[in-house]
Protein backbone atom coordinates (compact mmCIF):
# COMPACT_ATOMS: atom_id res chain seq x y z
CA UNK A 1 0.00 0.00 0.00
CA UNK A 2 0.92 3.82 -0.28
CA UNK A 3 1.79 5.34 2.42
CA UNK A 4 2.62 8.62 1.34
CA UNK A 5 -0.09 11.45 -0.20
CA UNK A 6 0.84 14.69 -1.89
CA UNK A 7 -1.09 17.42 -1.75
CA UNK A 8 -2.16 19.30 -4.08
CA UNK A 9 -2.82 16.36 -6.56
CA UNK A 10 -1.84 19.17 -9.50
CA UNK A 11 -0.90 22.17 -8.98
CA UNK A 12 -0.98 25.04 -12.29
CA UNK A 13 1.50 27.99 -11.67
CA UNK A 14 2.91 30.84 -14.17
CA UNK A 15 6.72 30.67 -15.41
CA UNK A 16 8.64 32.63 -12.51
CA UNK A 17 6.30 31.62 -9.94
CA UNK A 18 7.75 28.73 -6.81
CA UNK A 19 5.71 25.64 -6.42
CA UNK A 20 5.50 24.04 -3.13
CA UNK A 21 4.36 20.15 -2.37
CA UNK A 22 3.84 18.76 0.26
CA UNK A 23 3.97 15.34 1.51
CA UNK A 24 2.66 13.42 4.57
CA UNK A 25 3.92 9.83 5.60
CA UNK A 26 2.52 7.22 8.21
CA UNK A 27 5.69 5.44 9.45
CA UNK A 28 8.86 6.43 11.18
CA UNK A 29 11.44 6.95 8.04
CA UNK A 30 15.03 6.74 7.35
CA UNK A 31 14.87 8.75 4.52
CA UNK A 32 12.56 10.83 2.19
CA UNK A 33 13.46 11.24 -1.19
CA UNK A 34 11.46 13.28 -3.76
CA UNK A 35 11.89 12.01 -7.76
CA UNK A 36 10.50 13.94 -10.50
CA UNK A 37 8.46 12.02 -13.69
CA UNK A 38 7.97 13.60 -17.24
CA UNK A 39 4.99 12.49 -19.14
CA UNK A 40 5.65 8.30 -19.80
CA UNK A 41 8.84 8.73 -19.19
CA UNK A 42 10.41 6.67 -15.96
CA UNK A 43 11.37 8.90 -12.52
CA UNK A 44 14.69 10.76 -11.92
CA UNK A 45 15.62 11.42 -8.70
CA UNK A 46 16.10 14.97 -7.10
CA UNK A 47 16.94 15.25 -4.42
CA UNK A 48 17.32 13.14 -0.57
CA UNK A 49 17.17 14.25 3.26
CA UNK A 50 17.65 11.89 5.94
CA UNK A 51 15.68 11.48 8.96
CA UNK A 52 17.88 13.93 11.51
CA UNK A 53 18.08 16.53 9.09
CA UNK A 54 15.34 19.39 8.66
CA UNK A 55 16.17 21.06 5.49
CA UNK A 56 17.96 20.44 2.44
CA UNK A 57 18.82 22.75 -0.71
CA UNK A 58 19.66 21.71 -4.28
CA UNK A 59 20.16 24.15 -6.92
CA UNK A 60 16.11 25.37 -7.22
CA UNK A 61 14.78 22.84 -4.97
CA UNK A 62 14.68 23.41 -1.40
CA UNK A 63 13.51 20.24 0.45
CA UNK A 64 12.16 20.01 4.43
CA UNK A 65 11.50 17.63 6.43
CA UNK A 66 9.62 17.62 9.86
CA UNK A 67 9.21 14.04 11.49
CA UNK A 68 6.99 15.18 14.08
CA UNK A 69 4.56 15.76 11.84
CA UNK A 70 5.62 12.95 9.59
CA UNK A 71 5.31 15.61 6.39
CA UNK A 72 8.04 17.39 3.70
CA UNK A 73 7.93 19.85 1.41
CA UNK A 74 9.47 20.52 -1.98
CA UNK A 75 9.19 23.85 -3.07
CA UNK A 76 10.86 24.99 -6.90
CA UNK A 77 11.73 28.35 -7.09
CA UNK A 78 11.51 30.35 -9.31
CA UNK A 79 9.81 27.11 -11.81
CA UNK A 80 10.26 27.13 -15.80
CA UNK A 81 8.40 25.67 -18.06
CA UNK A 82 11.00 22.72 -18.27
CA UNK A 83 9.49 22.02 -14.95
CA UNK A 84 6.38 20.95 -15.50
CA UNK A 85 6.12 16.78 -14.47
CA UNK A 86 4.74 15.00 -11.71
CA UNK A 87 6.81 15.03 -8.54
CA UNK A 88 6.73 11.97 -5.93
CA UNK A 89 8.09 11.77 -2.78
CA UNK A 90 9.82 8.70 -1.37
CA UNK A 91 9.86 7.11 2.01
CA UNK A 92 12.96 5.02 2.59
CA UNK A 93 12.13 3.19 5.62
CA UNK A 94 14.84 2.24 7.29
CA UNK A 95 18.58 1.72 6.22
CA UNK A 96 17.98 1.19 3.13
CA UNK A 97 17.65 -2.51 3.09
CA UNK A 98 13.77 -2.06 2.00
CA UNK A 99 12.35 -1.14 -1.17
CA UNK A 100 11.03 2.44 -1.12
CA UNK A 101 7.36 3.81 -0.89
CA UNK A 102 5.98 5.99 -3.58
CA UNK A 103 2.80 8.63 -2.96
CA UNK A 104 0.73 9.29 -5.44
CA UNK A 105 2.22 12.38 -6.66
CA UNK A 106 1.66 16.13 -7.52
CA UNK A 107 1.39 17.01 -10.76
CA UNK A 108 3.02 20.41 -11.99
CA UNK A 109 2.11 22.59 -14.87
CA UNK A 110 4.30 25.81 -15.14
CA UNK A 111 2.83 27.98 -17.96
CA UNK A 112 5.17 29.86 -20.07
CA UNK B 1 26.92 4.30 -17.75
CA UNK B 2 24.14 3.70 -20.14
CA UNK B 3 21.43 3.36 -17.31
CA UNK B 4 18.65 1.01 -16.75
CA UNK B 5 17.52 -0.26 -19.83
CA UNK B 6 14.06 -1.96 -20.33
CA UNK B 7 12.40 -3.67 -23.36
CA UNK B 8 9.90 -3.67 -24.66
CA UNK B 9 8.70 0.09 -24.16
CA UNK B 10 5.42 -1.03 -25.55
CA UNK B 11 3.61 -4.27 -25.31
CA UNK B 12 -0.20 -4.87 -26.63
CA UNK B 13 -1.85 -8.37 -26.00
CA UNK B 14 -5.03 -9.73 -26.27
CA UNK B 15 -6.18 -10.92 -22.41
CA UNK B 16 -5.51 -14.96 -21.61
CA UNK B 17 -2.18 -14.48 -23.27
CA UNK B 18 1.61 -14.54 -21.57
CA UNK B 19 3.87 -11.74 -21.92
CA UNK B 20 7.56 -10.68 -20.43
CA UNK B 21 9.47 -7.66 -19.69
CA UNK B 22 13.20 -7.54 -19.62
CA UNK B 23 15.45 -5.18 -17.24
CA UNK B 24 19.50 -4.73 -17.97
CA UNK B 25 20.43 -2.08 -15.04
CA UNK B 26 23.43 -0.16 -14.35
CA UNK B 27 26.38 -2.85 -14.67
CA UNK B 28 27.62 -2.58 -10.89
CA UNK B 29 24.02 -2.20 -9.61
CA UNK B 30 23.85 -4.90 -7.40
CA UNK B 31 19.66 -4.49 -6.48
CA UNK B 32 17.01 -4.59 -8.79
CA UNK B 33 13.28 -3.71 -8.64
CA UNK B 34 10.32 -3.88 -10.17
CA UNK B 35 7.50 -1.36 -9.64
CA UNK B 36 4.20 -1.04 -11.57
CA UNK B 37 2.72 2.49 -12.12
CA UNK B 38 -1.13 2.90 -13.53
CA UNK B 39 -2.41 6.03 -14.26
CA UNK B 40 -2.44 8.82 -12.43
CA UNK B 41 -0.81 6.88 -9.24
CA UNK B 42 3.24 6.61 -7.92
CA UNK B 43 4.91 3.47 -8.53
CA UNK B 44 3.61 0.63 -6.74
CA UNK B 45 6.63 -1.93 -5.23
CA UNK B 46 6.24 -5.63 -7.05
CA UNK B 47 9.54 -7.10 -5.98
CA UNK B 48 13.38 -6.95 -5.80
CA UNK B 49 16.85 -8.57 -5.91
CA UNK B 50 20.16 -8.21 -4.53
CA UNK B 51 22.57 -10.21 -6.92
CA UNK B 52 20.09 -13.35 -7.56
CA UNK B 53 18.42 -13.81 -4.78
CA UNK B 54 14.61 -12.41 -4.67
CA UNK B 55 14.50 -10.89 -1.02
CA UNK B 56 10.86 -9.67 -1.02
CA UNK B 57 7.72 -10.26 -3.09
CA UNK B 58 4.28 -7.74 -2.60
CA UNK B 59 0.98 -9.21 -2.19
CA UNK B 60 0.14 -7.40 -5.30
CA UNK B 61 2.51 -9.99 -7.27
CA UNK B 62 -0.15 -12.68 -7.55
CA UNK B 63 0.56 -16.32 -8.59
CA UNK B 64 0.53 -15.23 -12.23
CA UNK B 65 3.31 -12.75 -11.98
CA UNK B 66 7.45 -14.39 -11.31
CA UNK B 67 10.69 -12.10 -11.49
CA UNK B 68 14.11 -13.68 -12.22
CA UNK B 69 17.31 -12.70 -12.02
CA UNK B 70 19.30 -15.72 -13.06
CA UNK B 71 23.07 -14.16 -13.27
CA UNK B 72 22.70 -11.40 -10.67
CA UNK B 73 22.27 -9.53 -13.84
CA UNK B 74 19.44 -8.71 -16.02
CA UNK B 75 15.89 -9.50 -15.04
CA UNK B 76 12.61 -10.86 -16.48
CA UNK B 77 8.87 -10.22 -15.35
CA UNK B 78 6.98 -12.75 -17.05
CA UNK B 79 3.07 -11.96 -16.58
CA UNK B 80 1.33 -15.21 -17.68
CA UNK B 81 -2.62 -15.29 -18.36
CA UNK B 82 -3.29 -11.26 -18.52
CA UNK B 83 -5.87 -9.57 -17.56
CA UNK B 84 -7.29 -6.27 -18.30
CA UNK B 85 -6.53 -4.90 -14.76
CA UNK B 86 -3.13 -5.85 -15.72
CA UNK B 87 -2.18 -3.12 -17.89
CA UNK B 88 0.15 -0.21 -16.45
CA UNK B 89 3.81 0.68 -16.42
CA UNK B 90 6.05 -1.61 -15.48
CA UNK B 91 9.03 0.11 -13.98
CA UNK B 92 12.04 -1.12 -13.35
CA UNK B 93 15.33 0.46 -11.12
CA UNK B 94 18.23 -0.15 -9.75
CA UNK B 95 20.87 0.74 -6.93
CA UNK B 96 23.79 -0.08 -5.32
CA UNK B 97 23.26 -1.58 -1.62
CA UNK B 98 26.06 -0.08 -0.19
CA UNK B 99 25.18 3.29 -1.31
CA UNK B 100 23.06 2.82 1.79
CA UNK B 101 20.27 5.49 1.11
CA UNK B 102 18.04 3.54 -1.19
CA UNK B 103 17.92 5.94 -4.27
CA UNK B 104 16.75 4.02 -7.14
CA UNK B 105 17.60 4.62 -10.80
CA UNK B 106 14.91 4.08 -13.02
CA UNK B 107 14.22 2.94 -16.20
CA UNK B 108 12.28 4.19 -18.94
CA UNK B 109 9.60 1.63 -18.15
CA UNK B 110 7.43 -0.86 -20.36
CA UNK B 111 3.65 -0.41 -20.86
CA UNK B 112 1.98 -2.75 -21.20
CA UNK B 113 -2.33 -2.73 -22.59
CA UNK B 114 -4.28 -5.75 -22.02
CA UNK B 115 -7.23 -5.87 -24.78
Amino acid sequence: SQQGEEDPQALSIQEGENATMNCSYKTSINNLQWYRQNSGRGLVHLILIRSNEREKHSGRLRVTLDTSKKSSSLLITASRAADTASYFCAMGLNSGNTPLVFGKGTRLSVIA
Amino acid sequence: DTGVSQNPRHKITKRGQNVTFRCDPISEHNRLYWYRQTLGQGPEFLTYFQNEAQLEKSRLLSDRFSAERPKGSFSTLEIQRTEQGDSAMYLCASSLREANTGELFFGEGSRLTVL
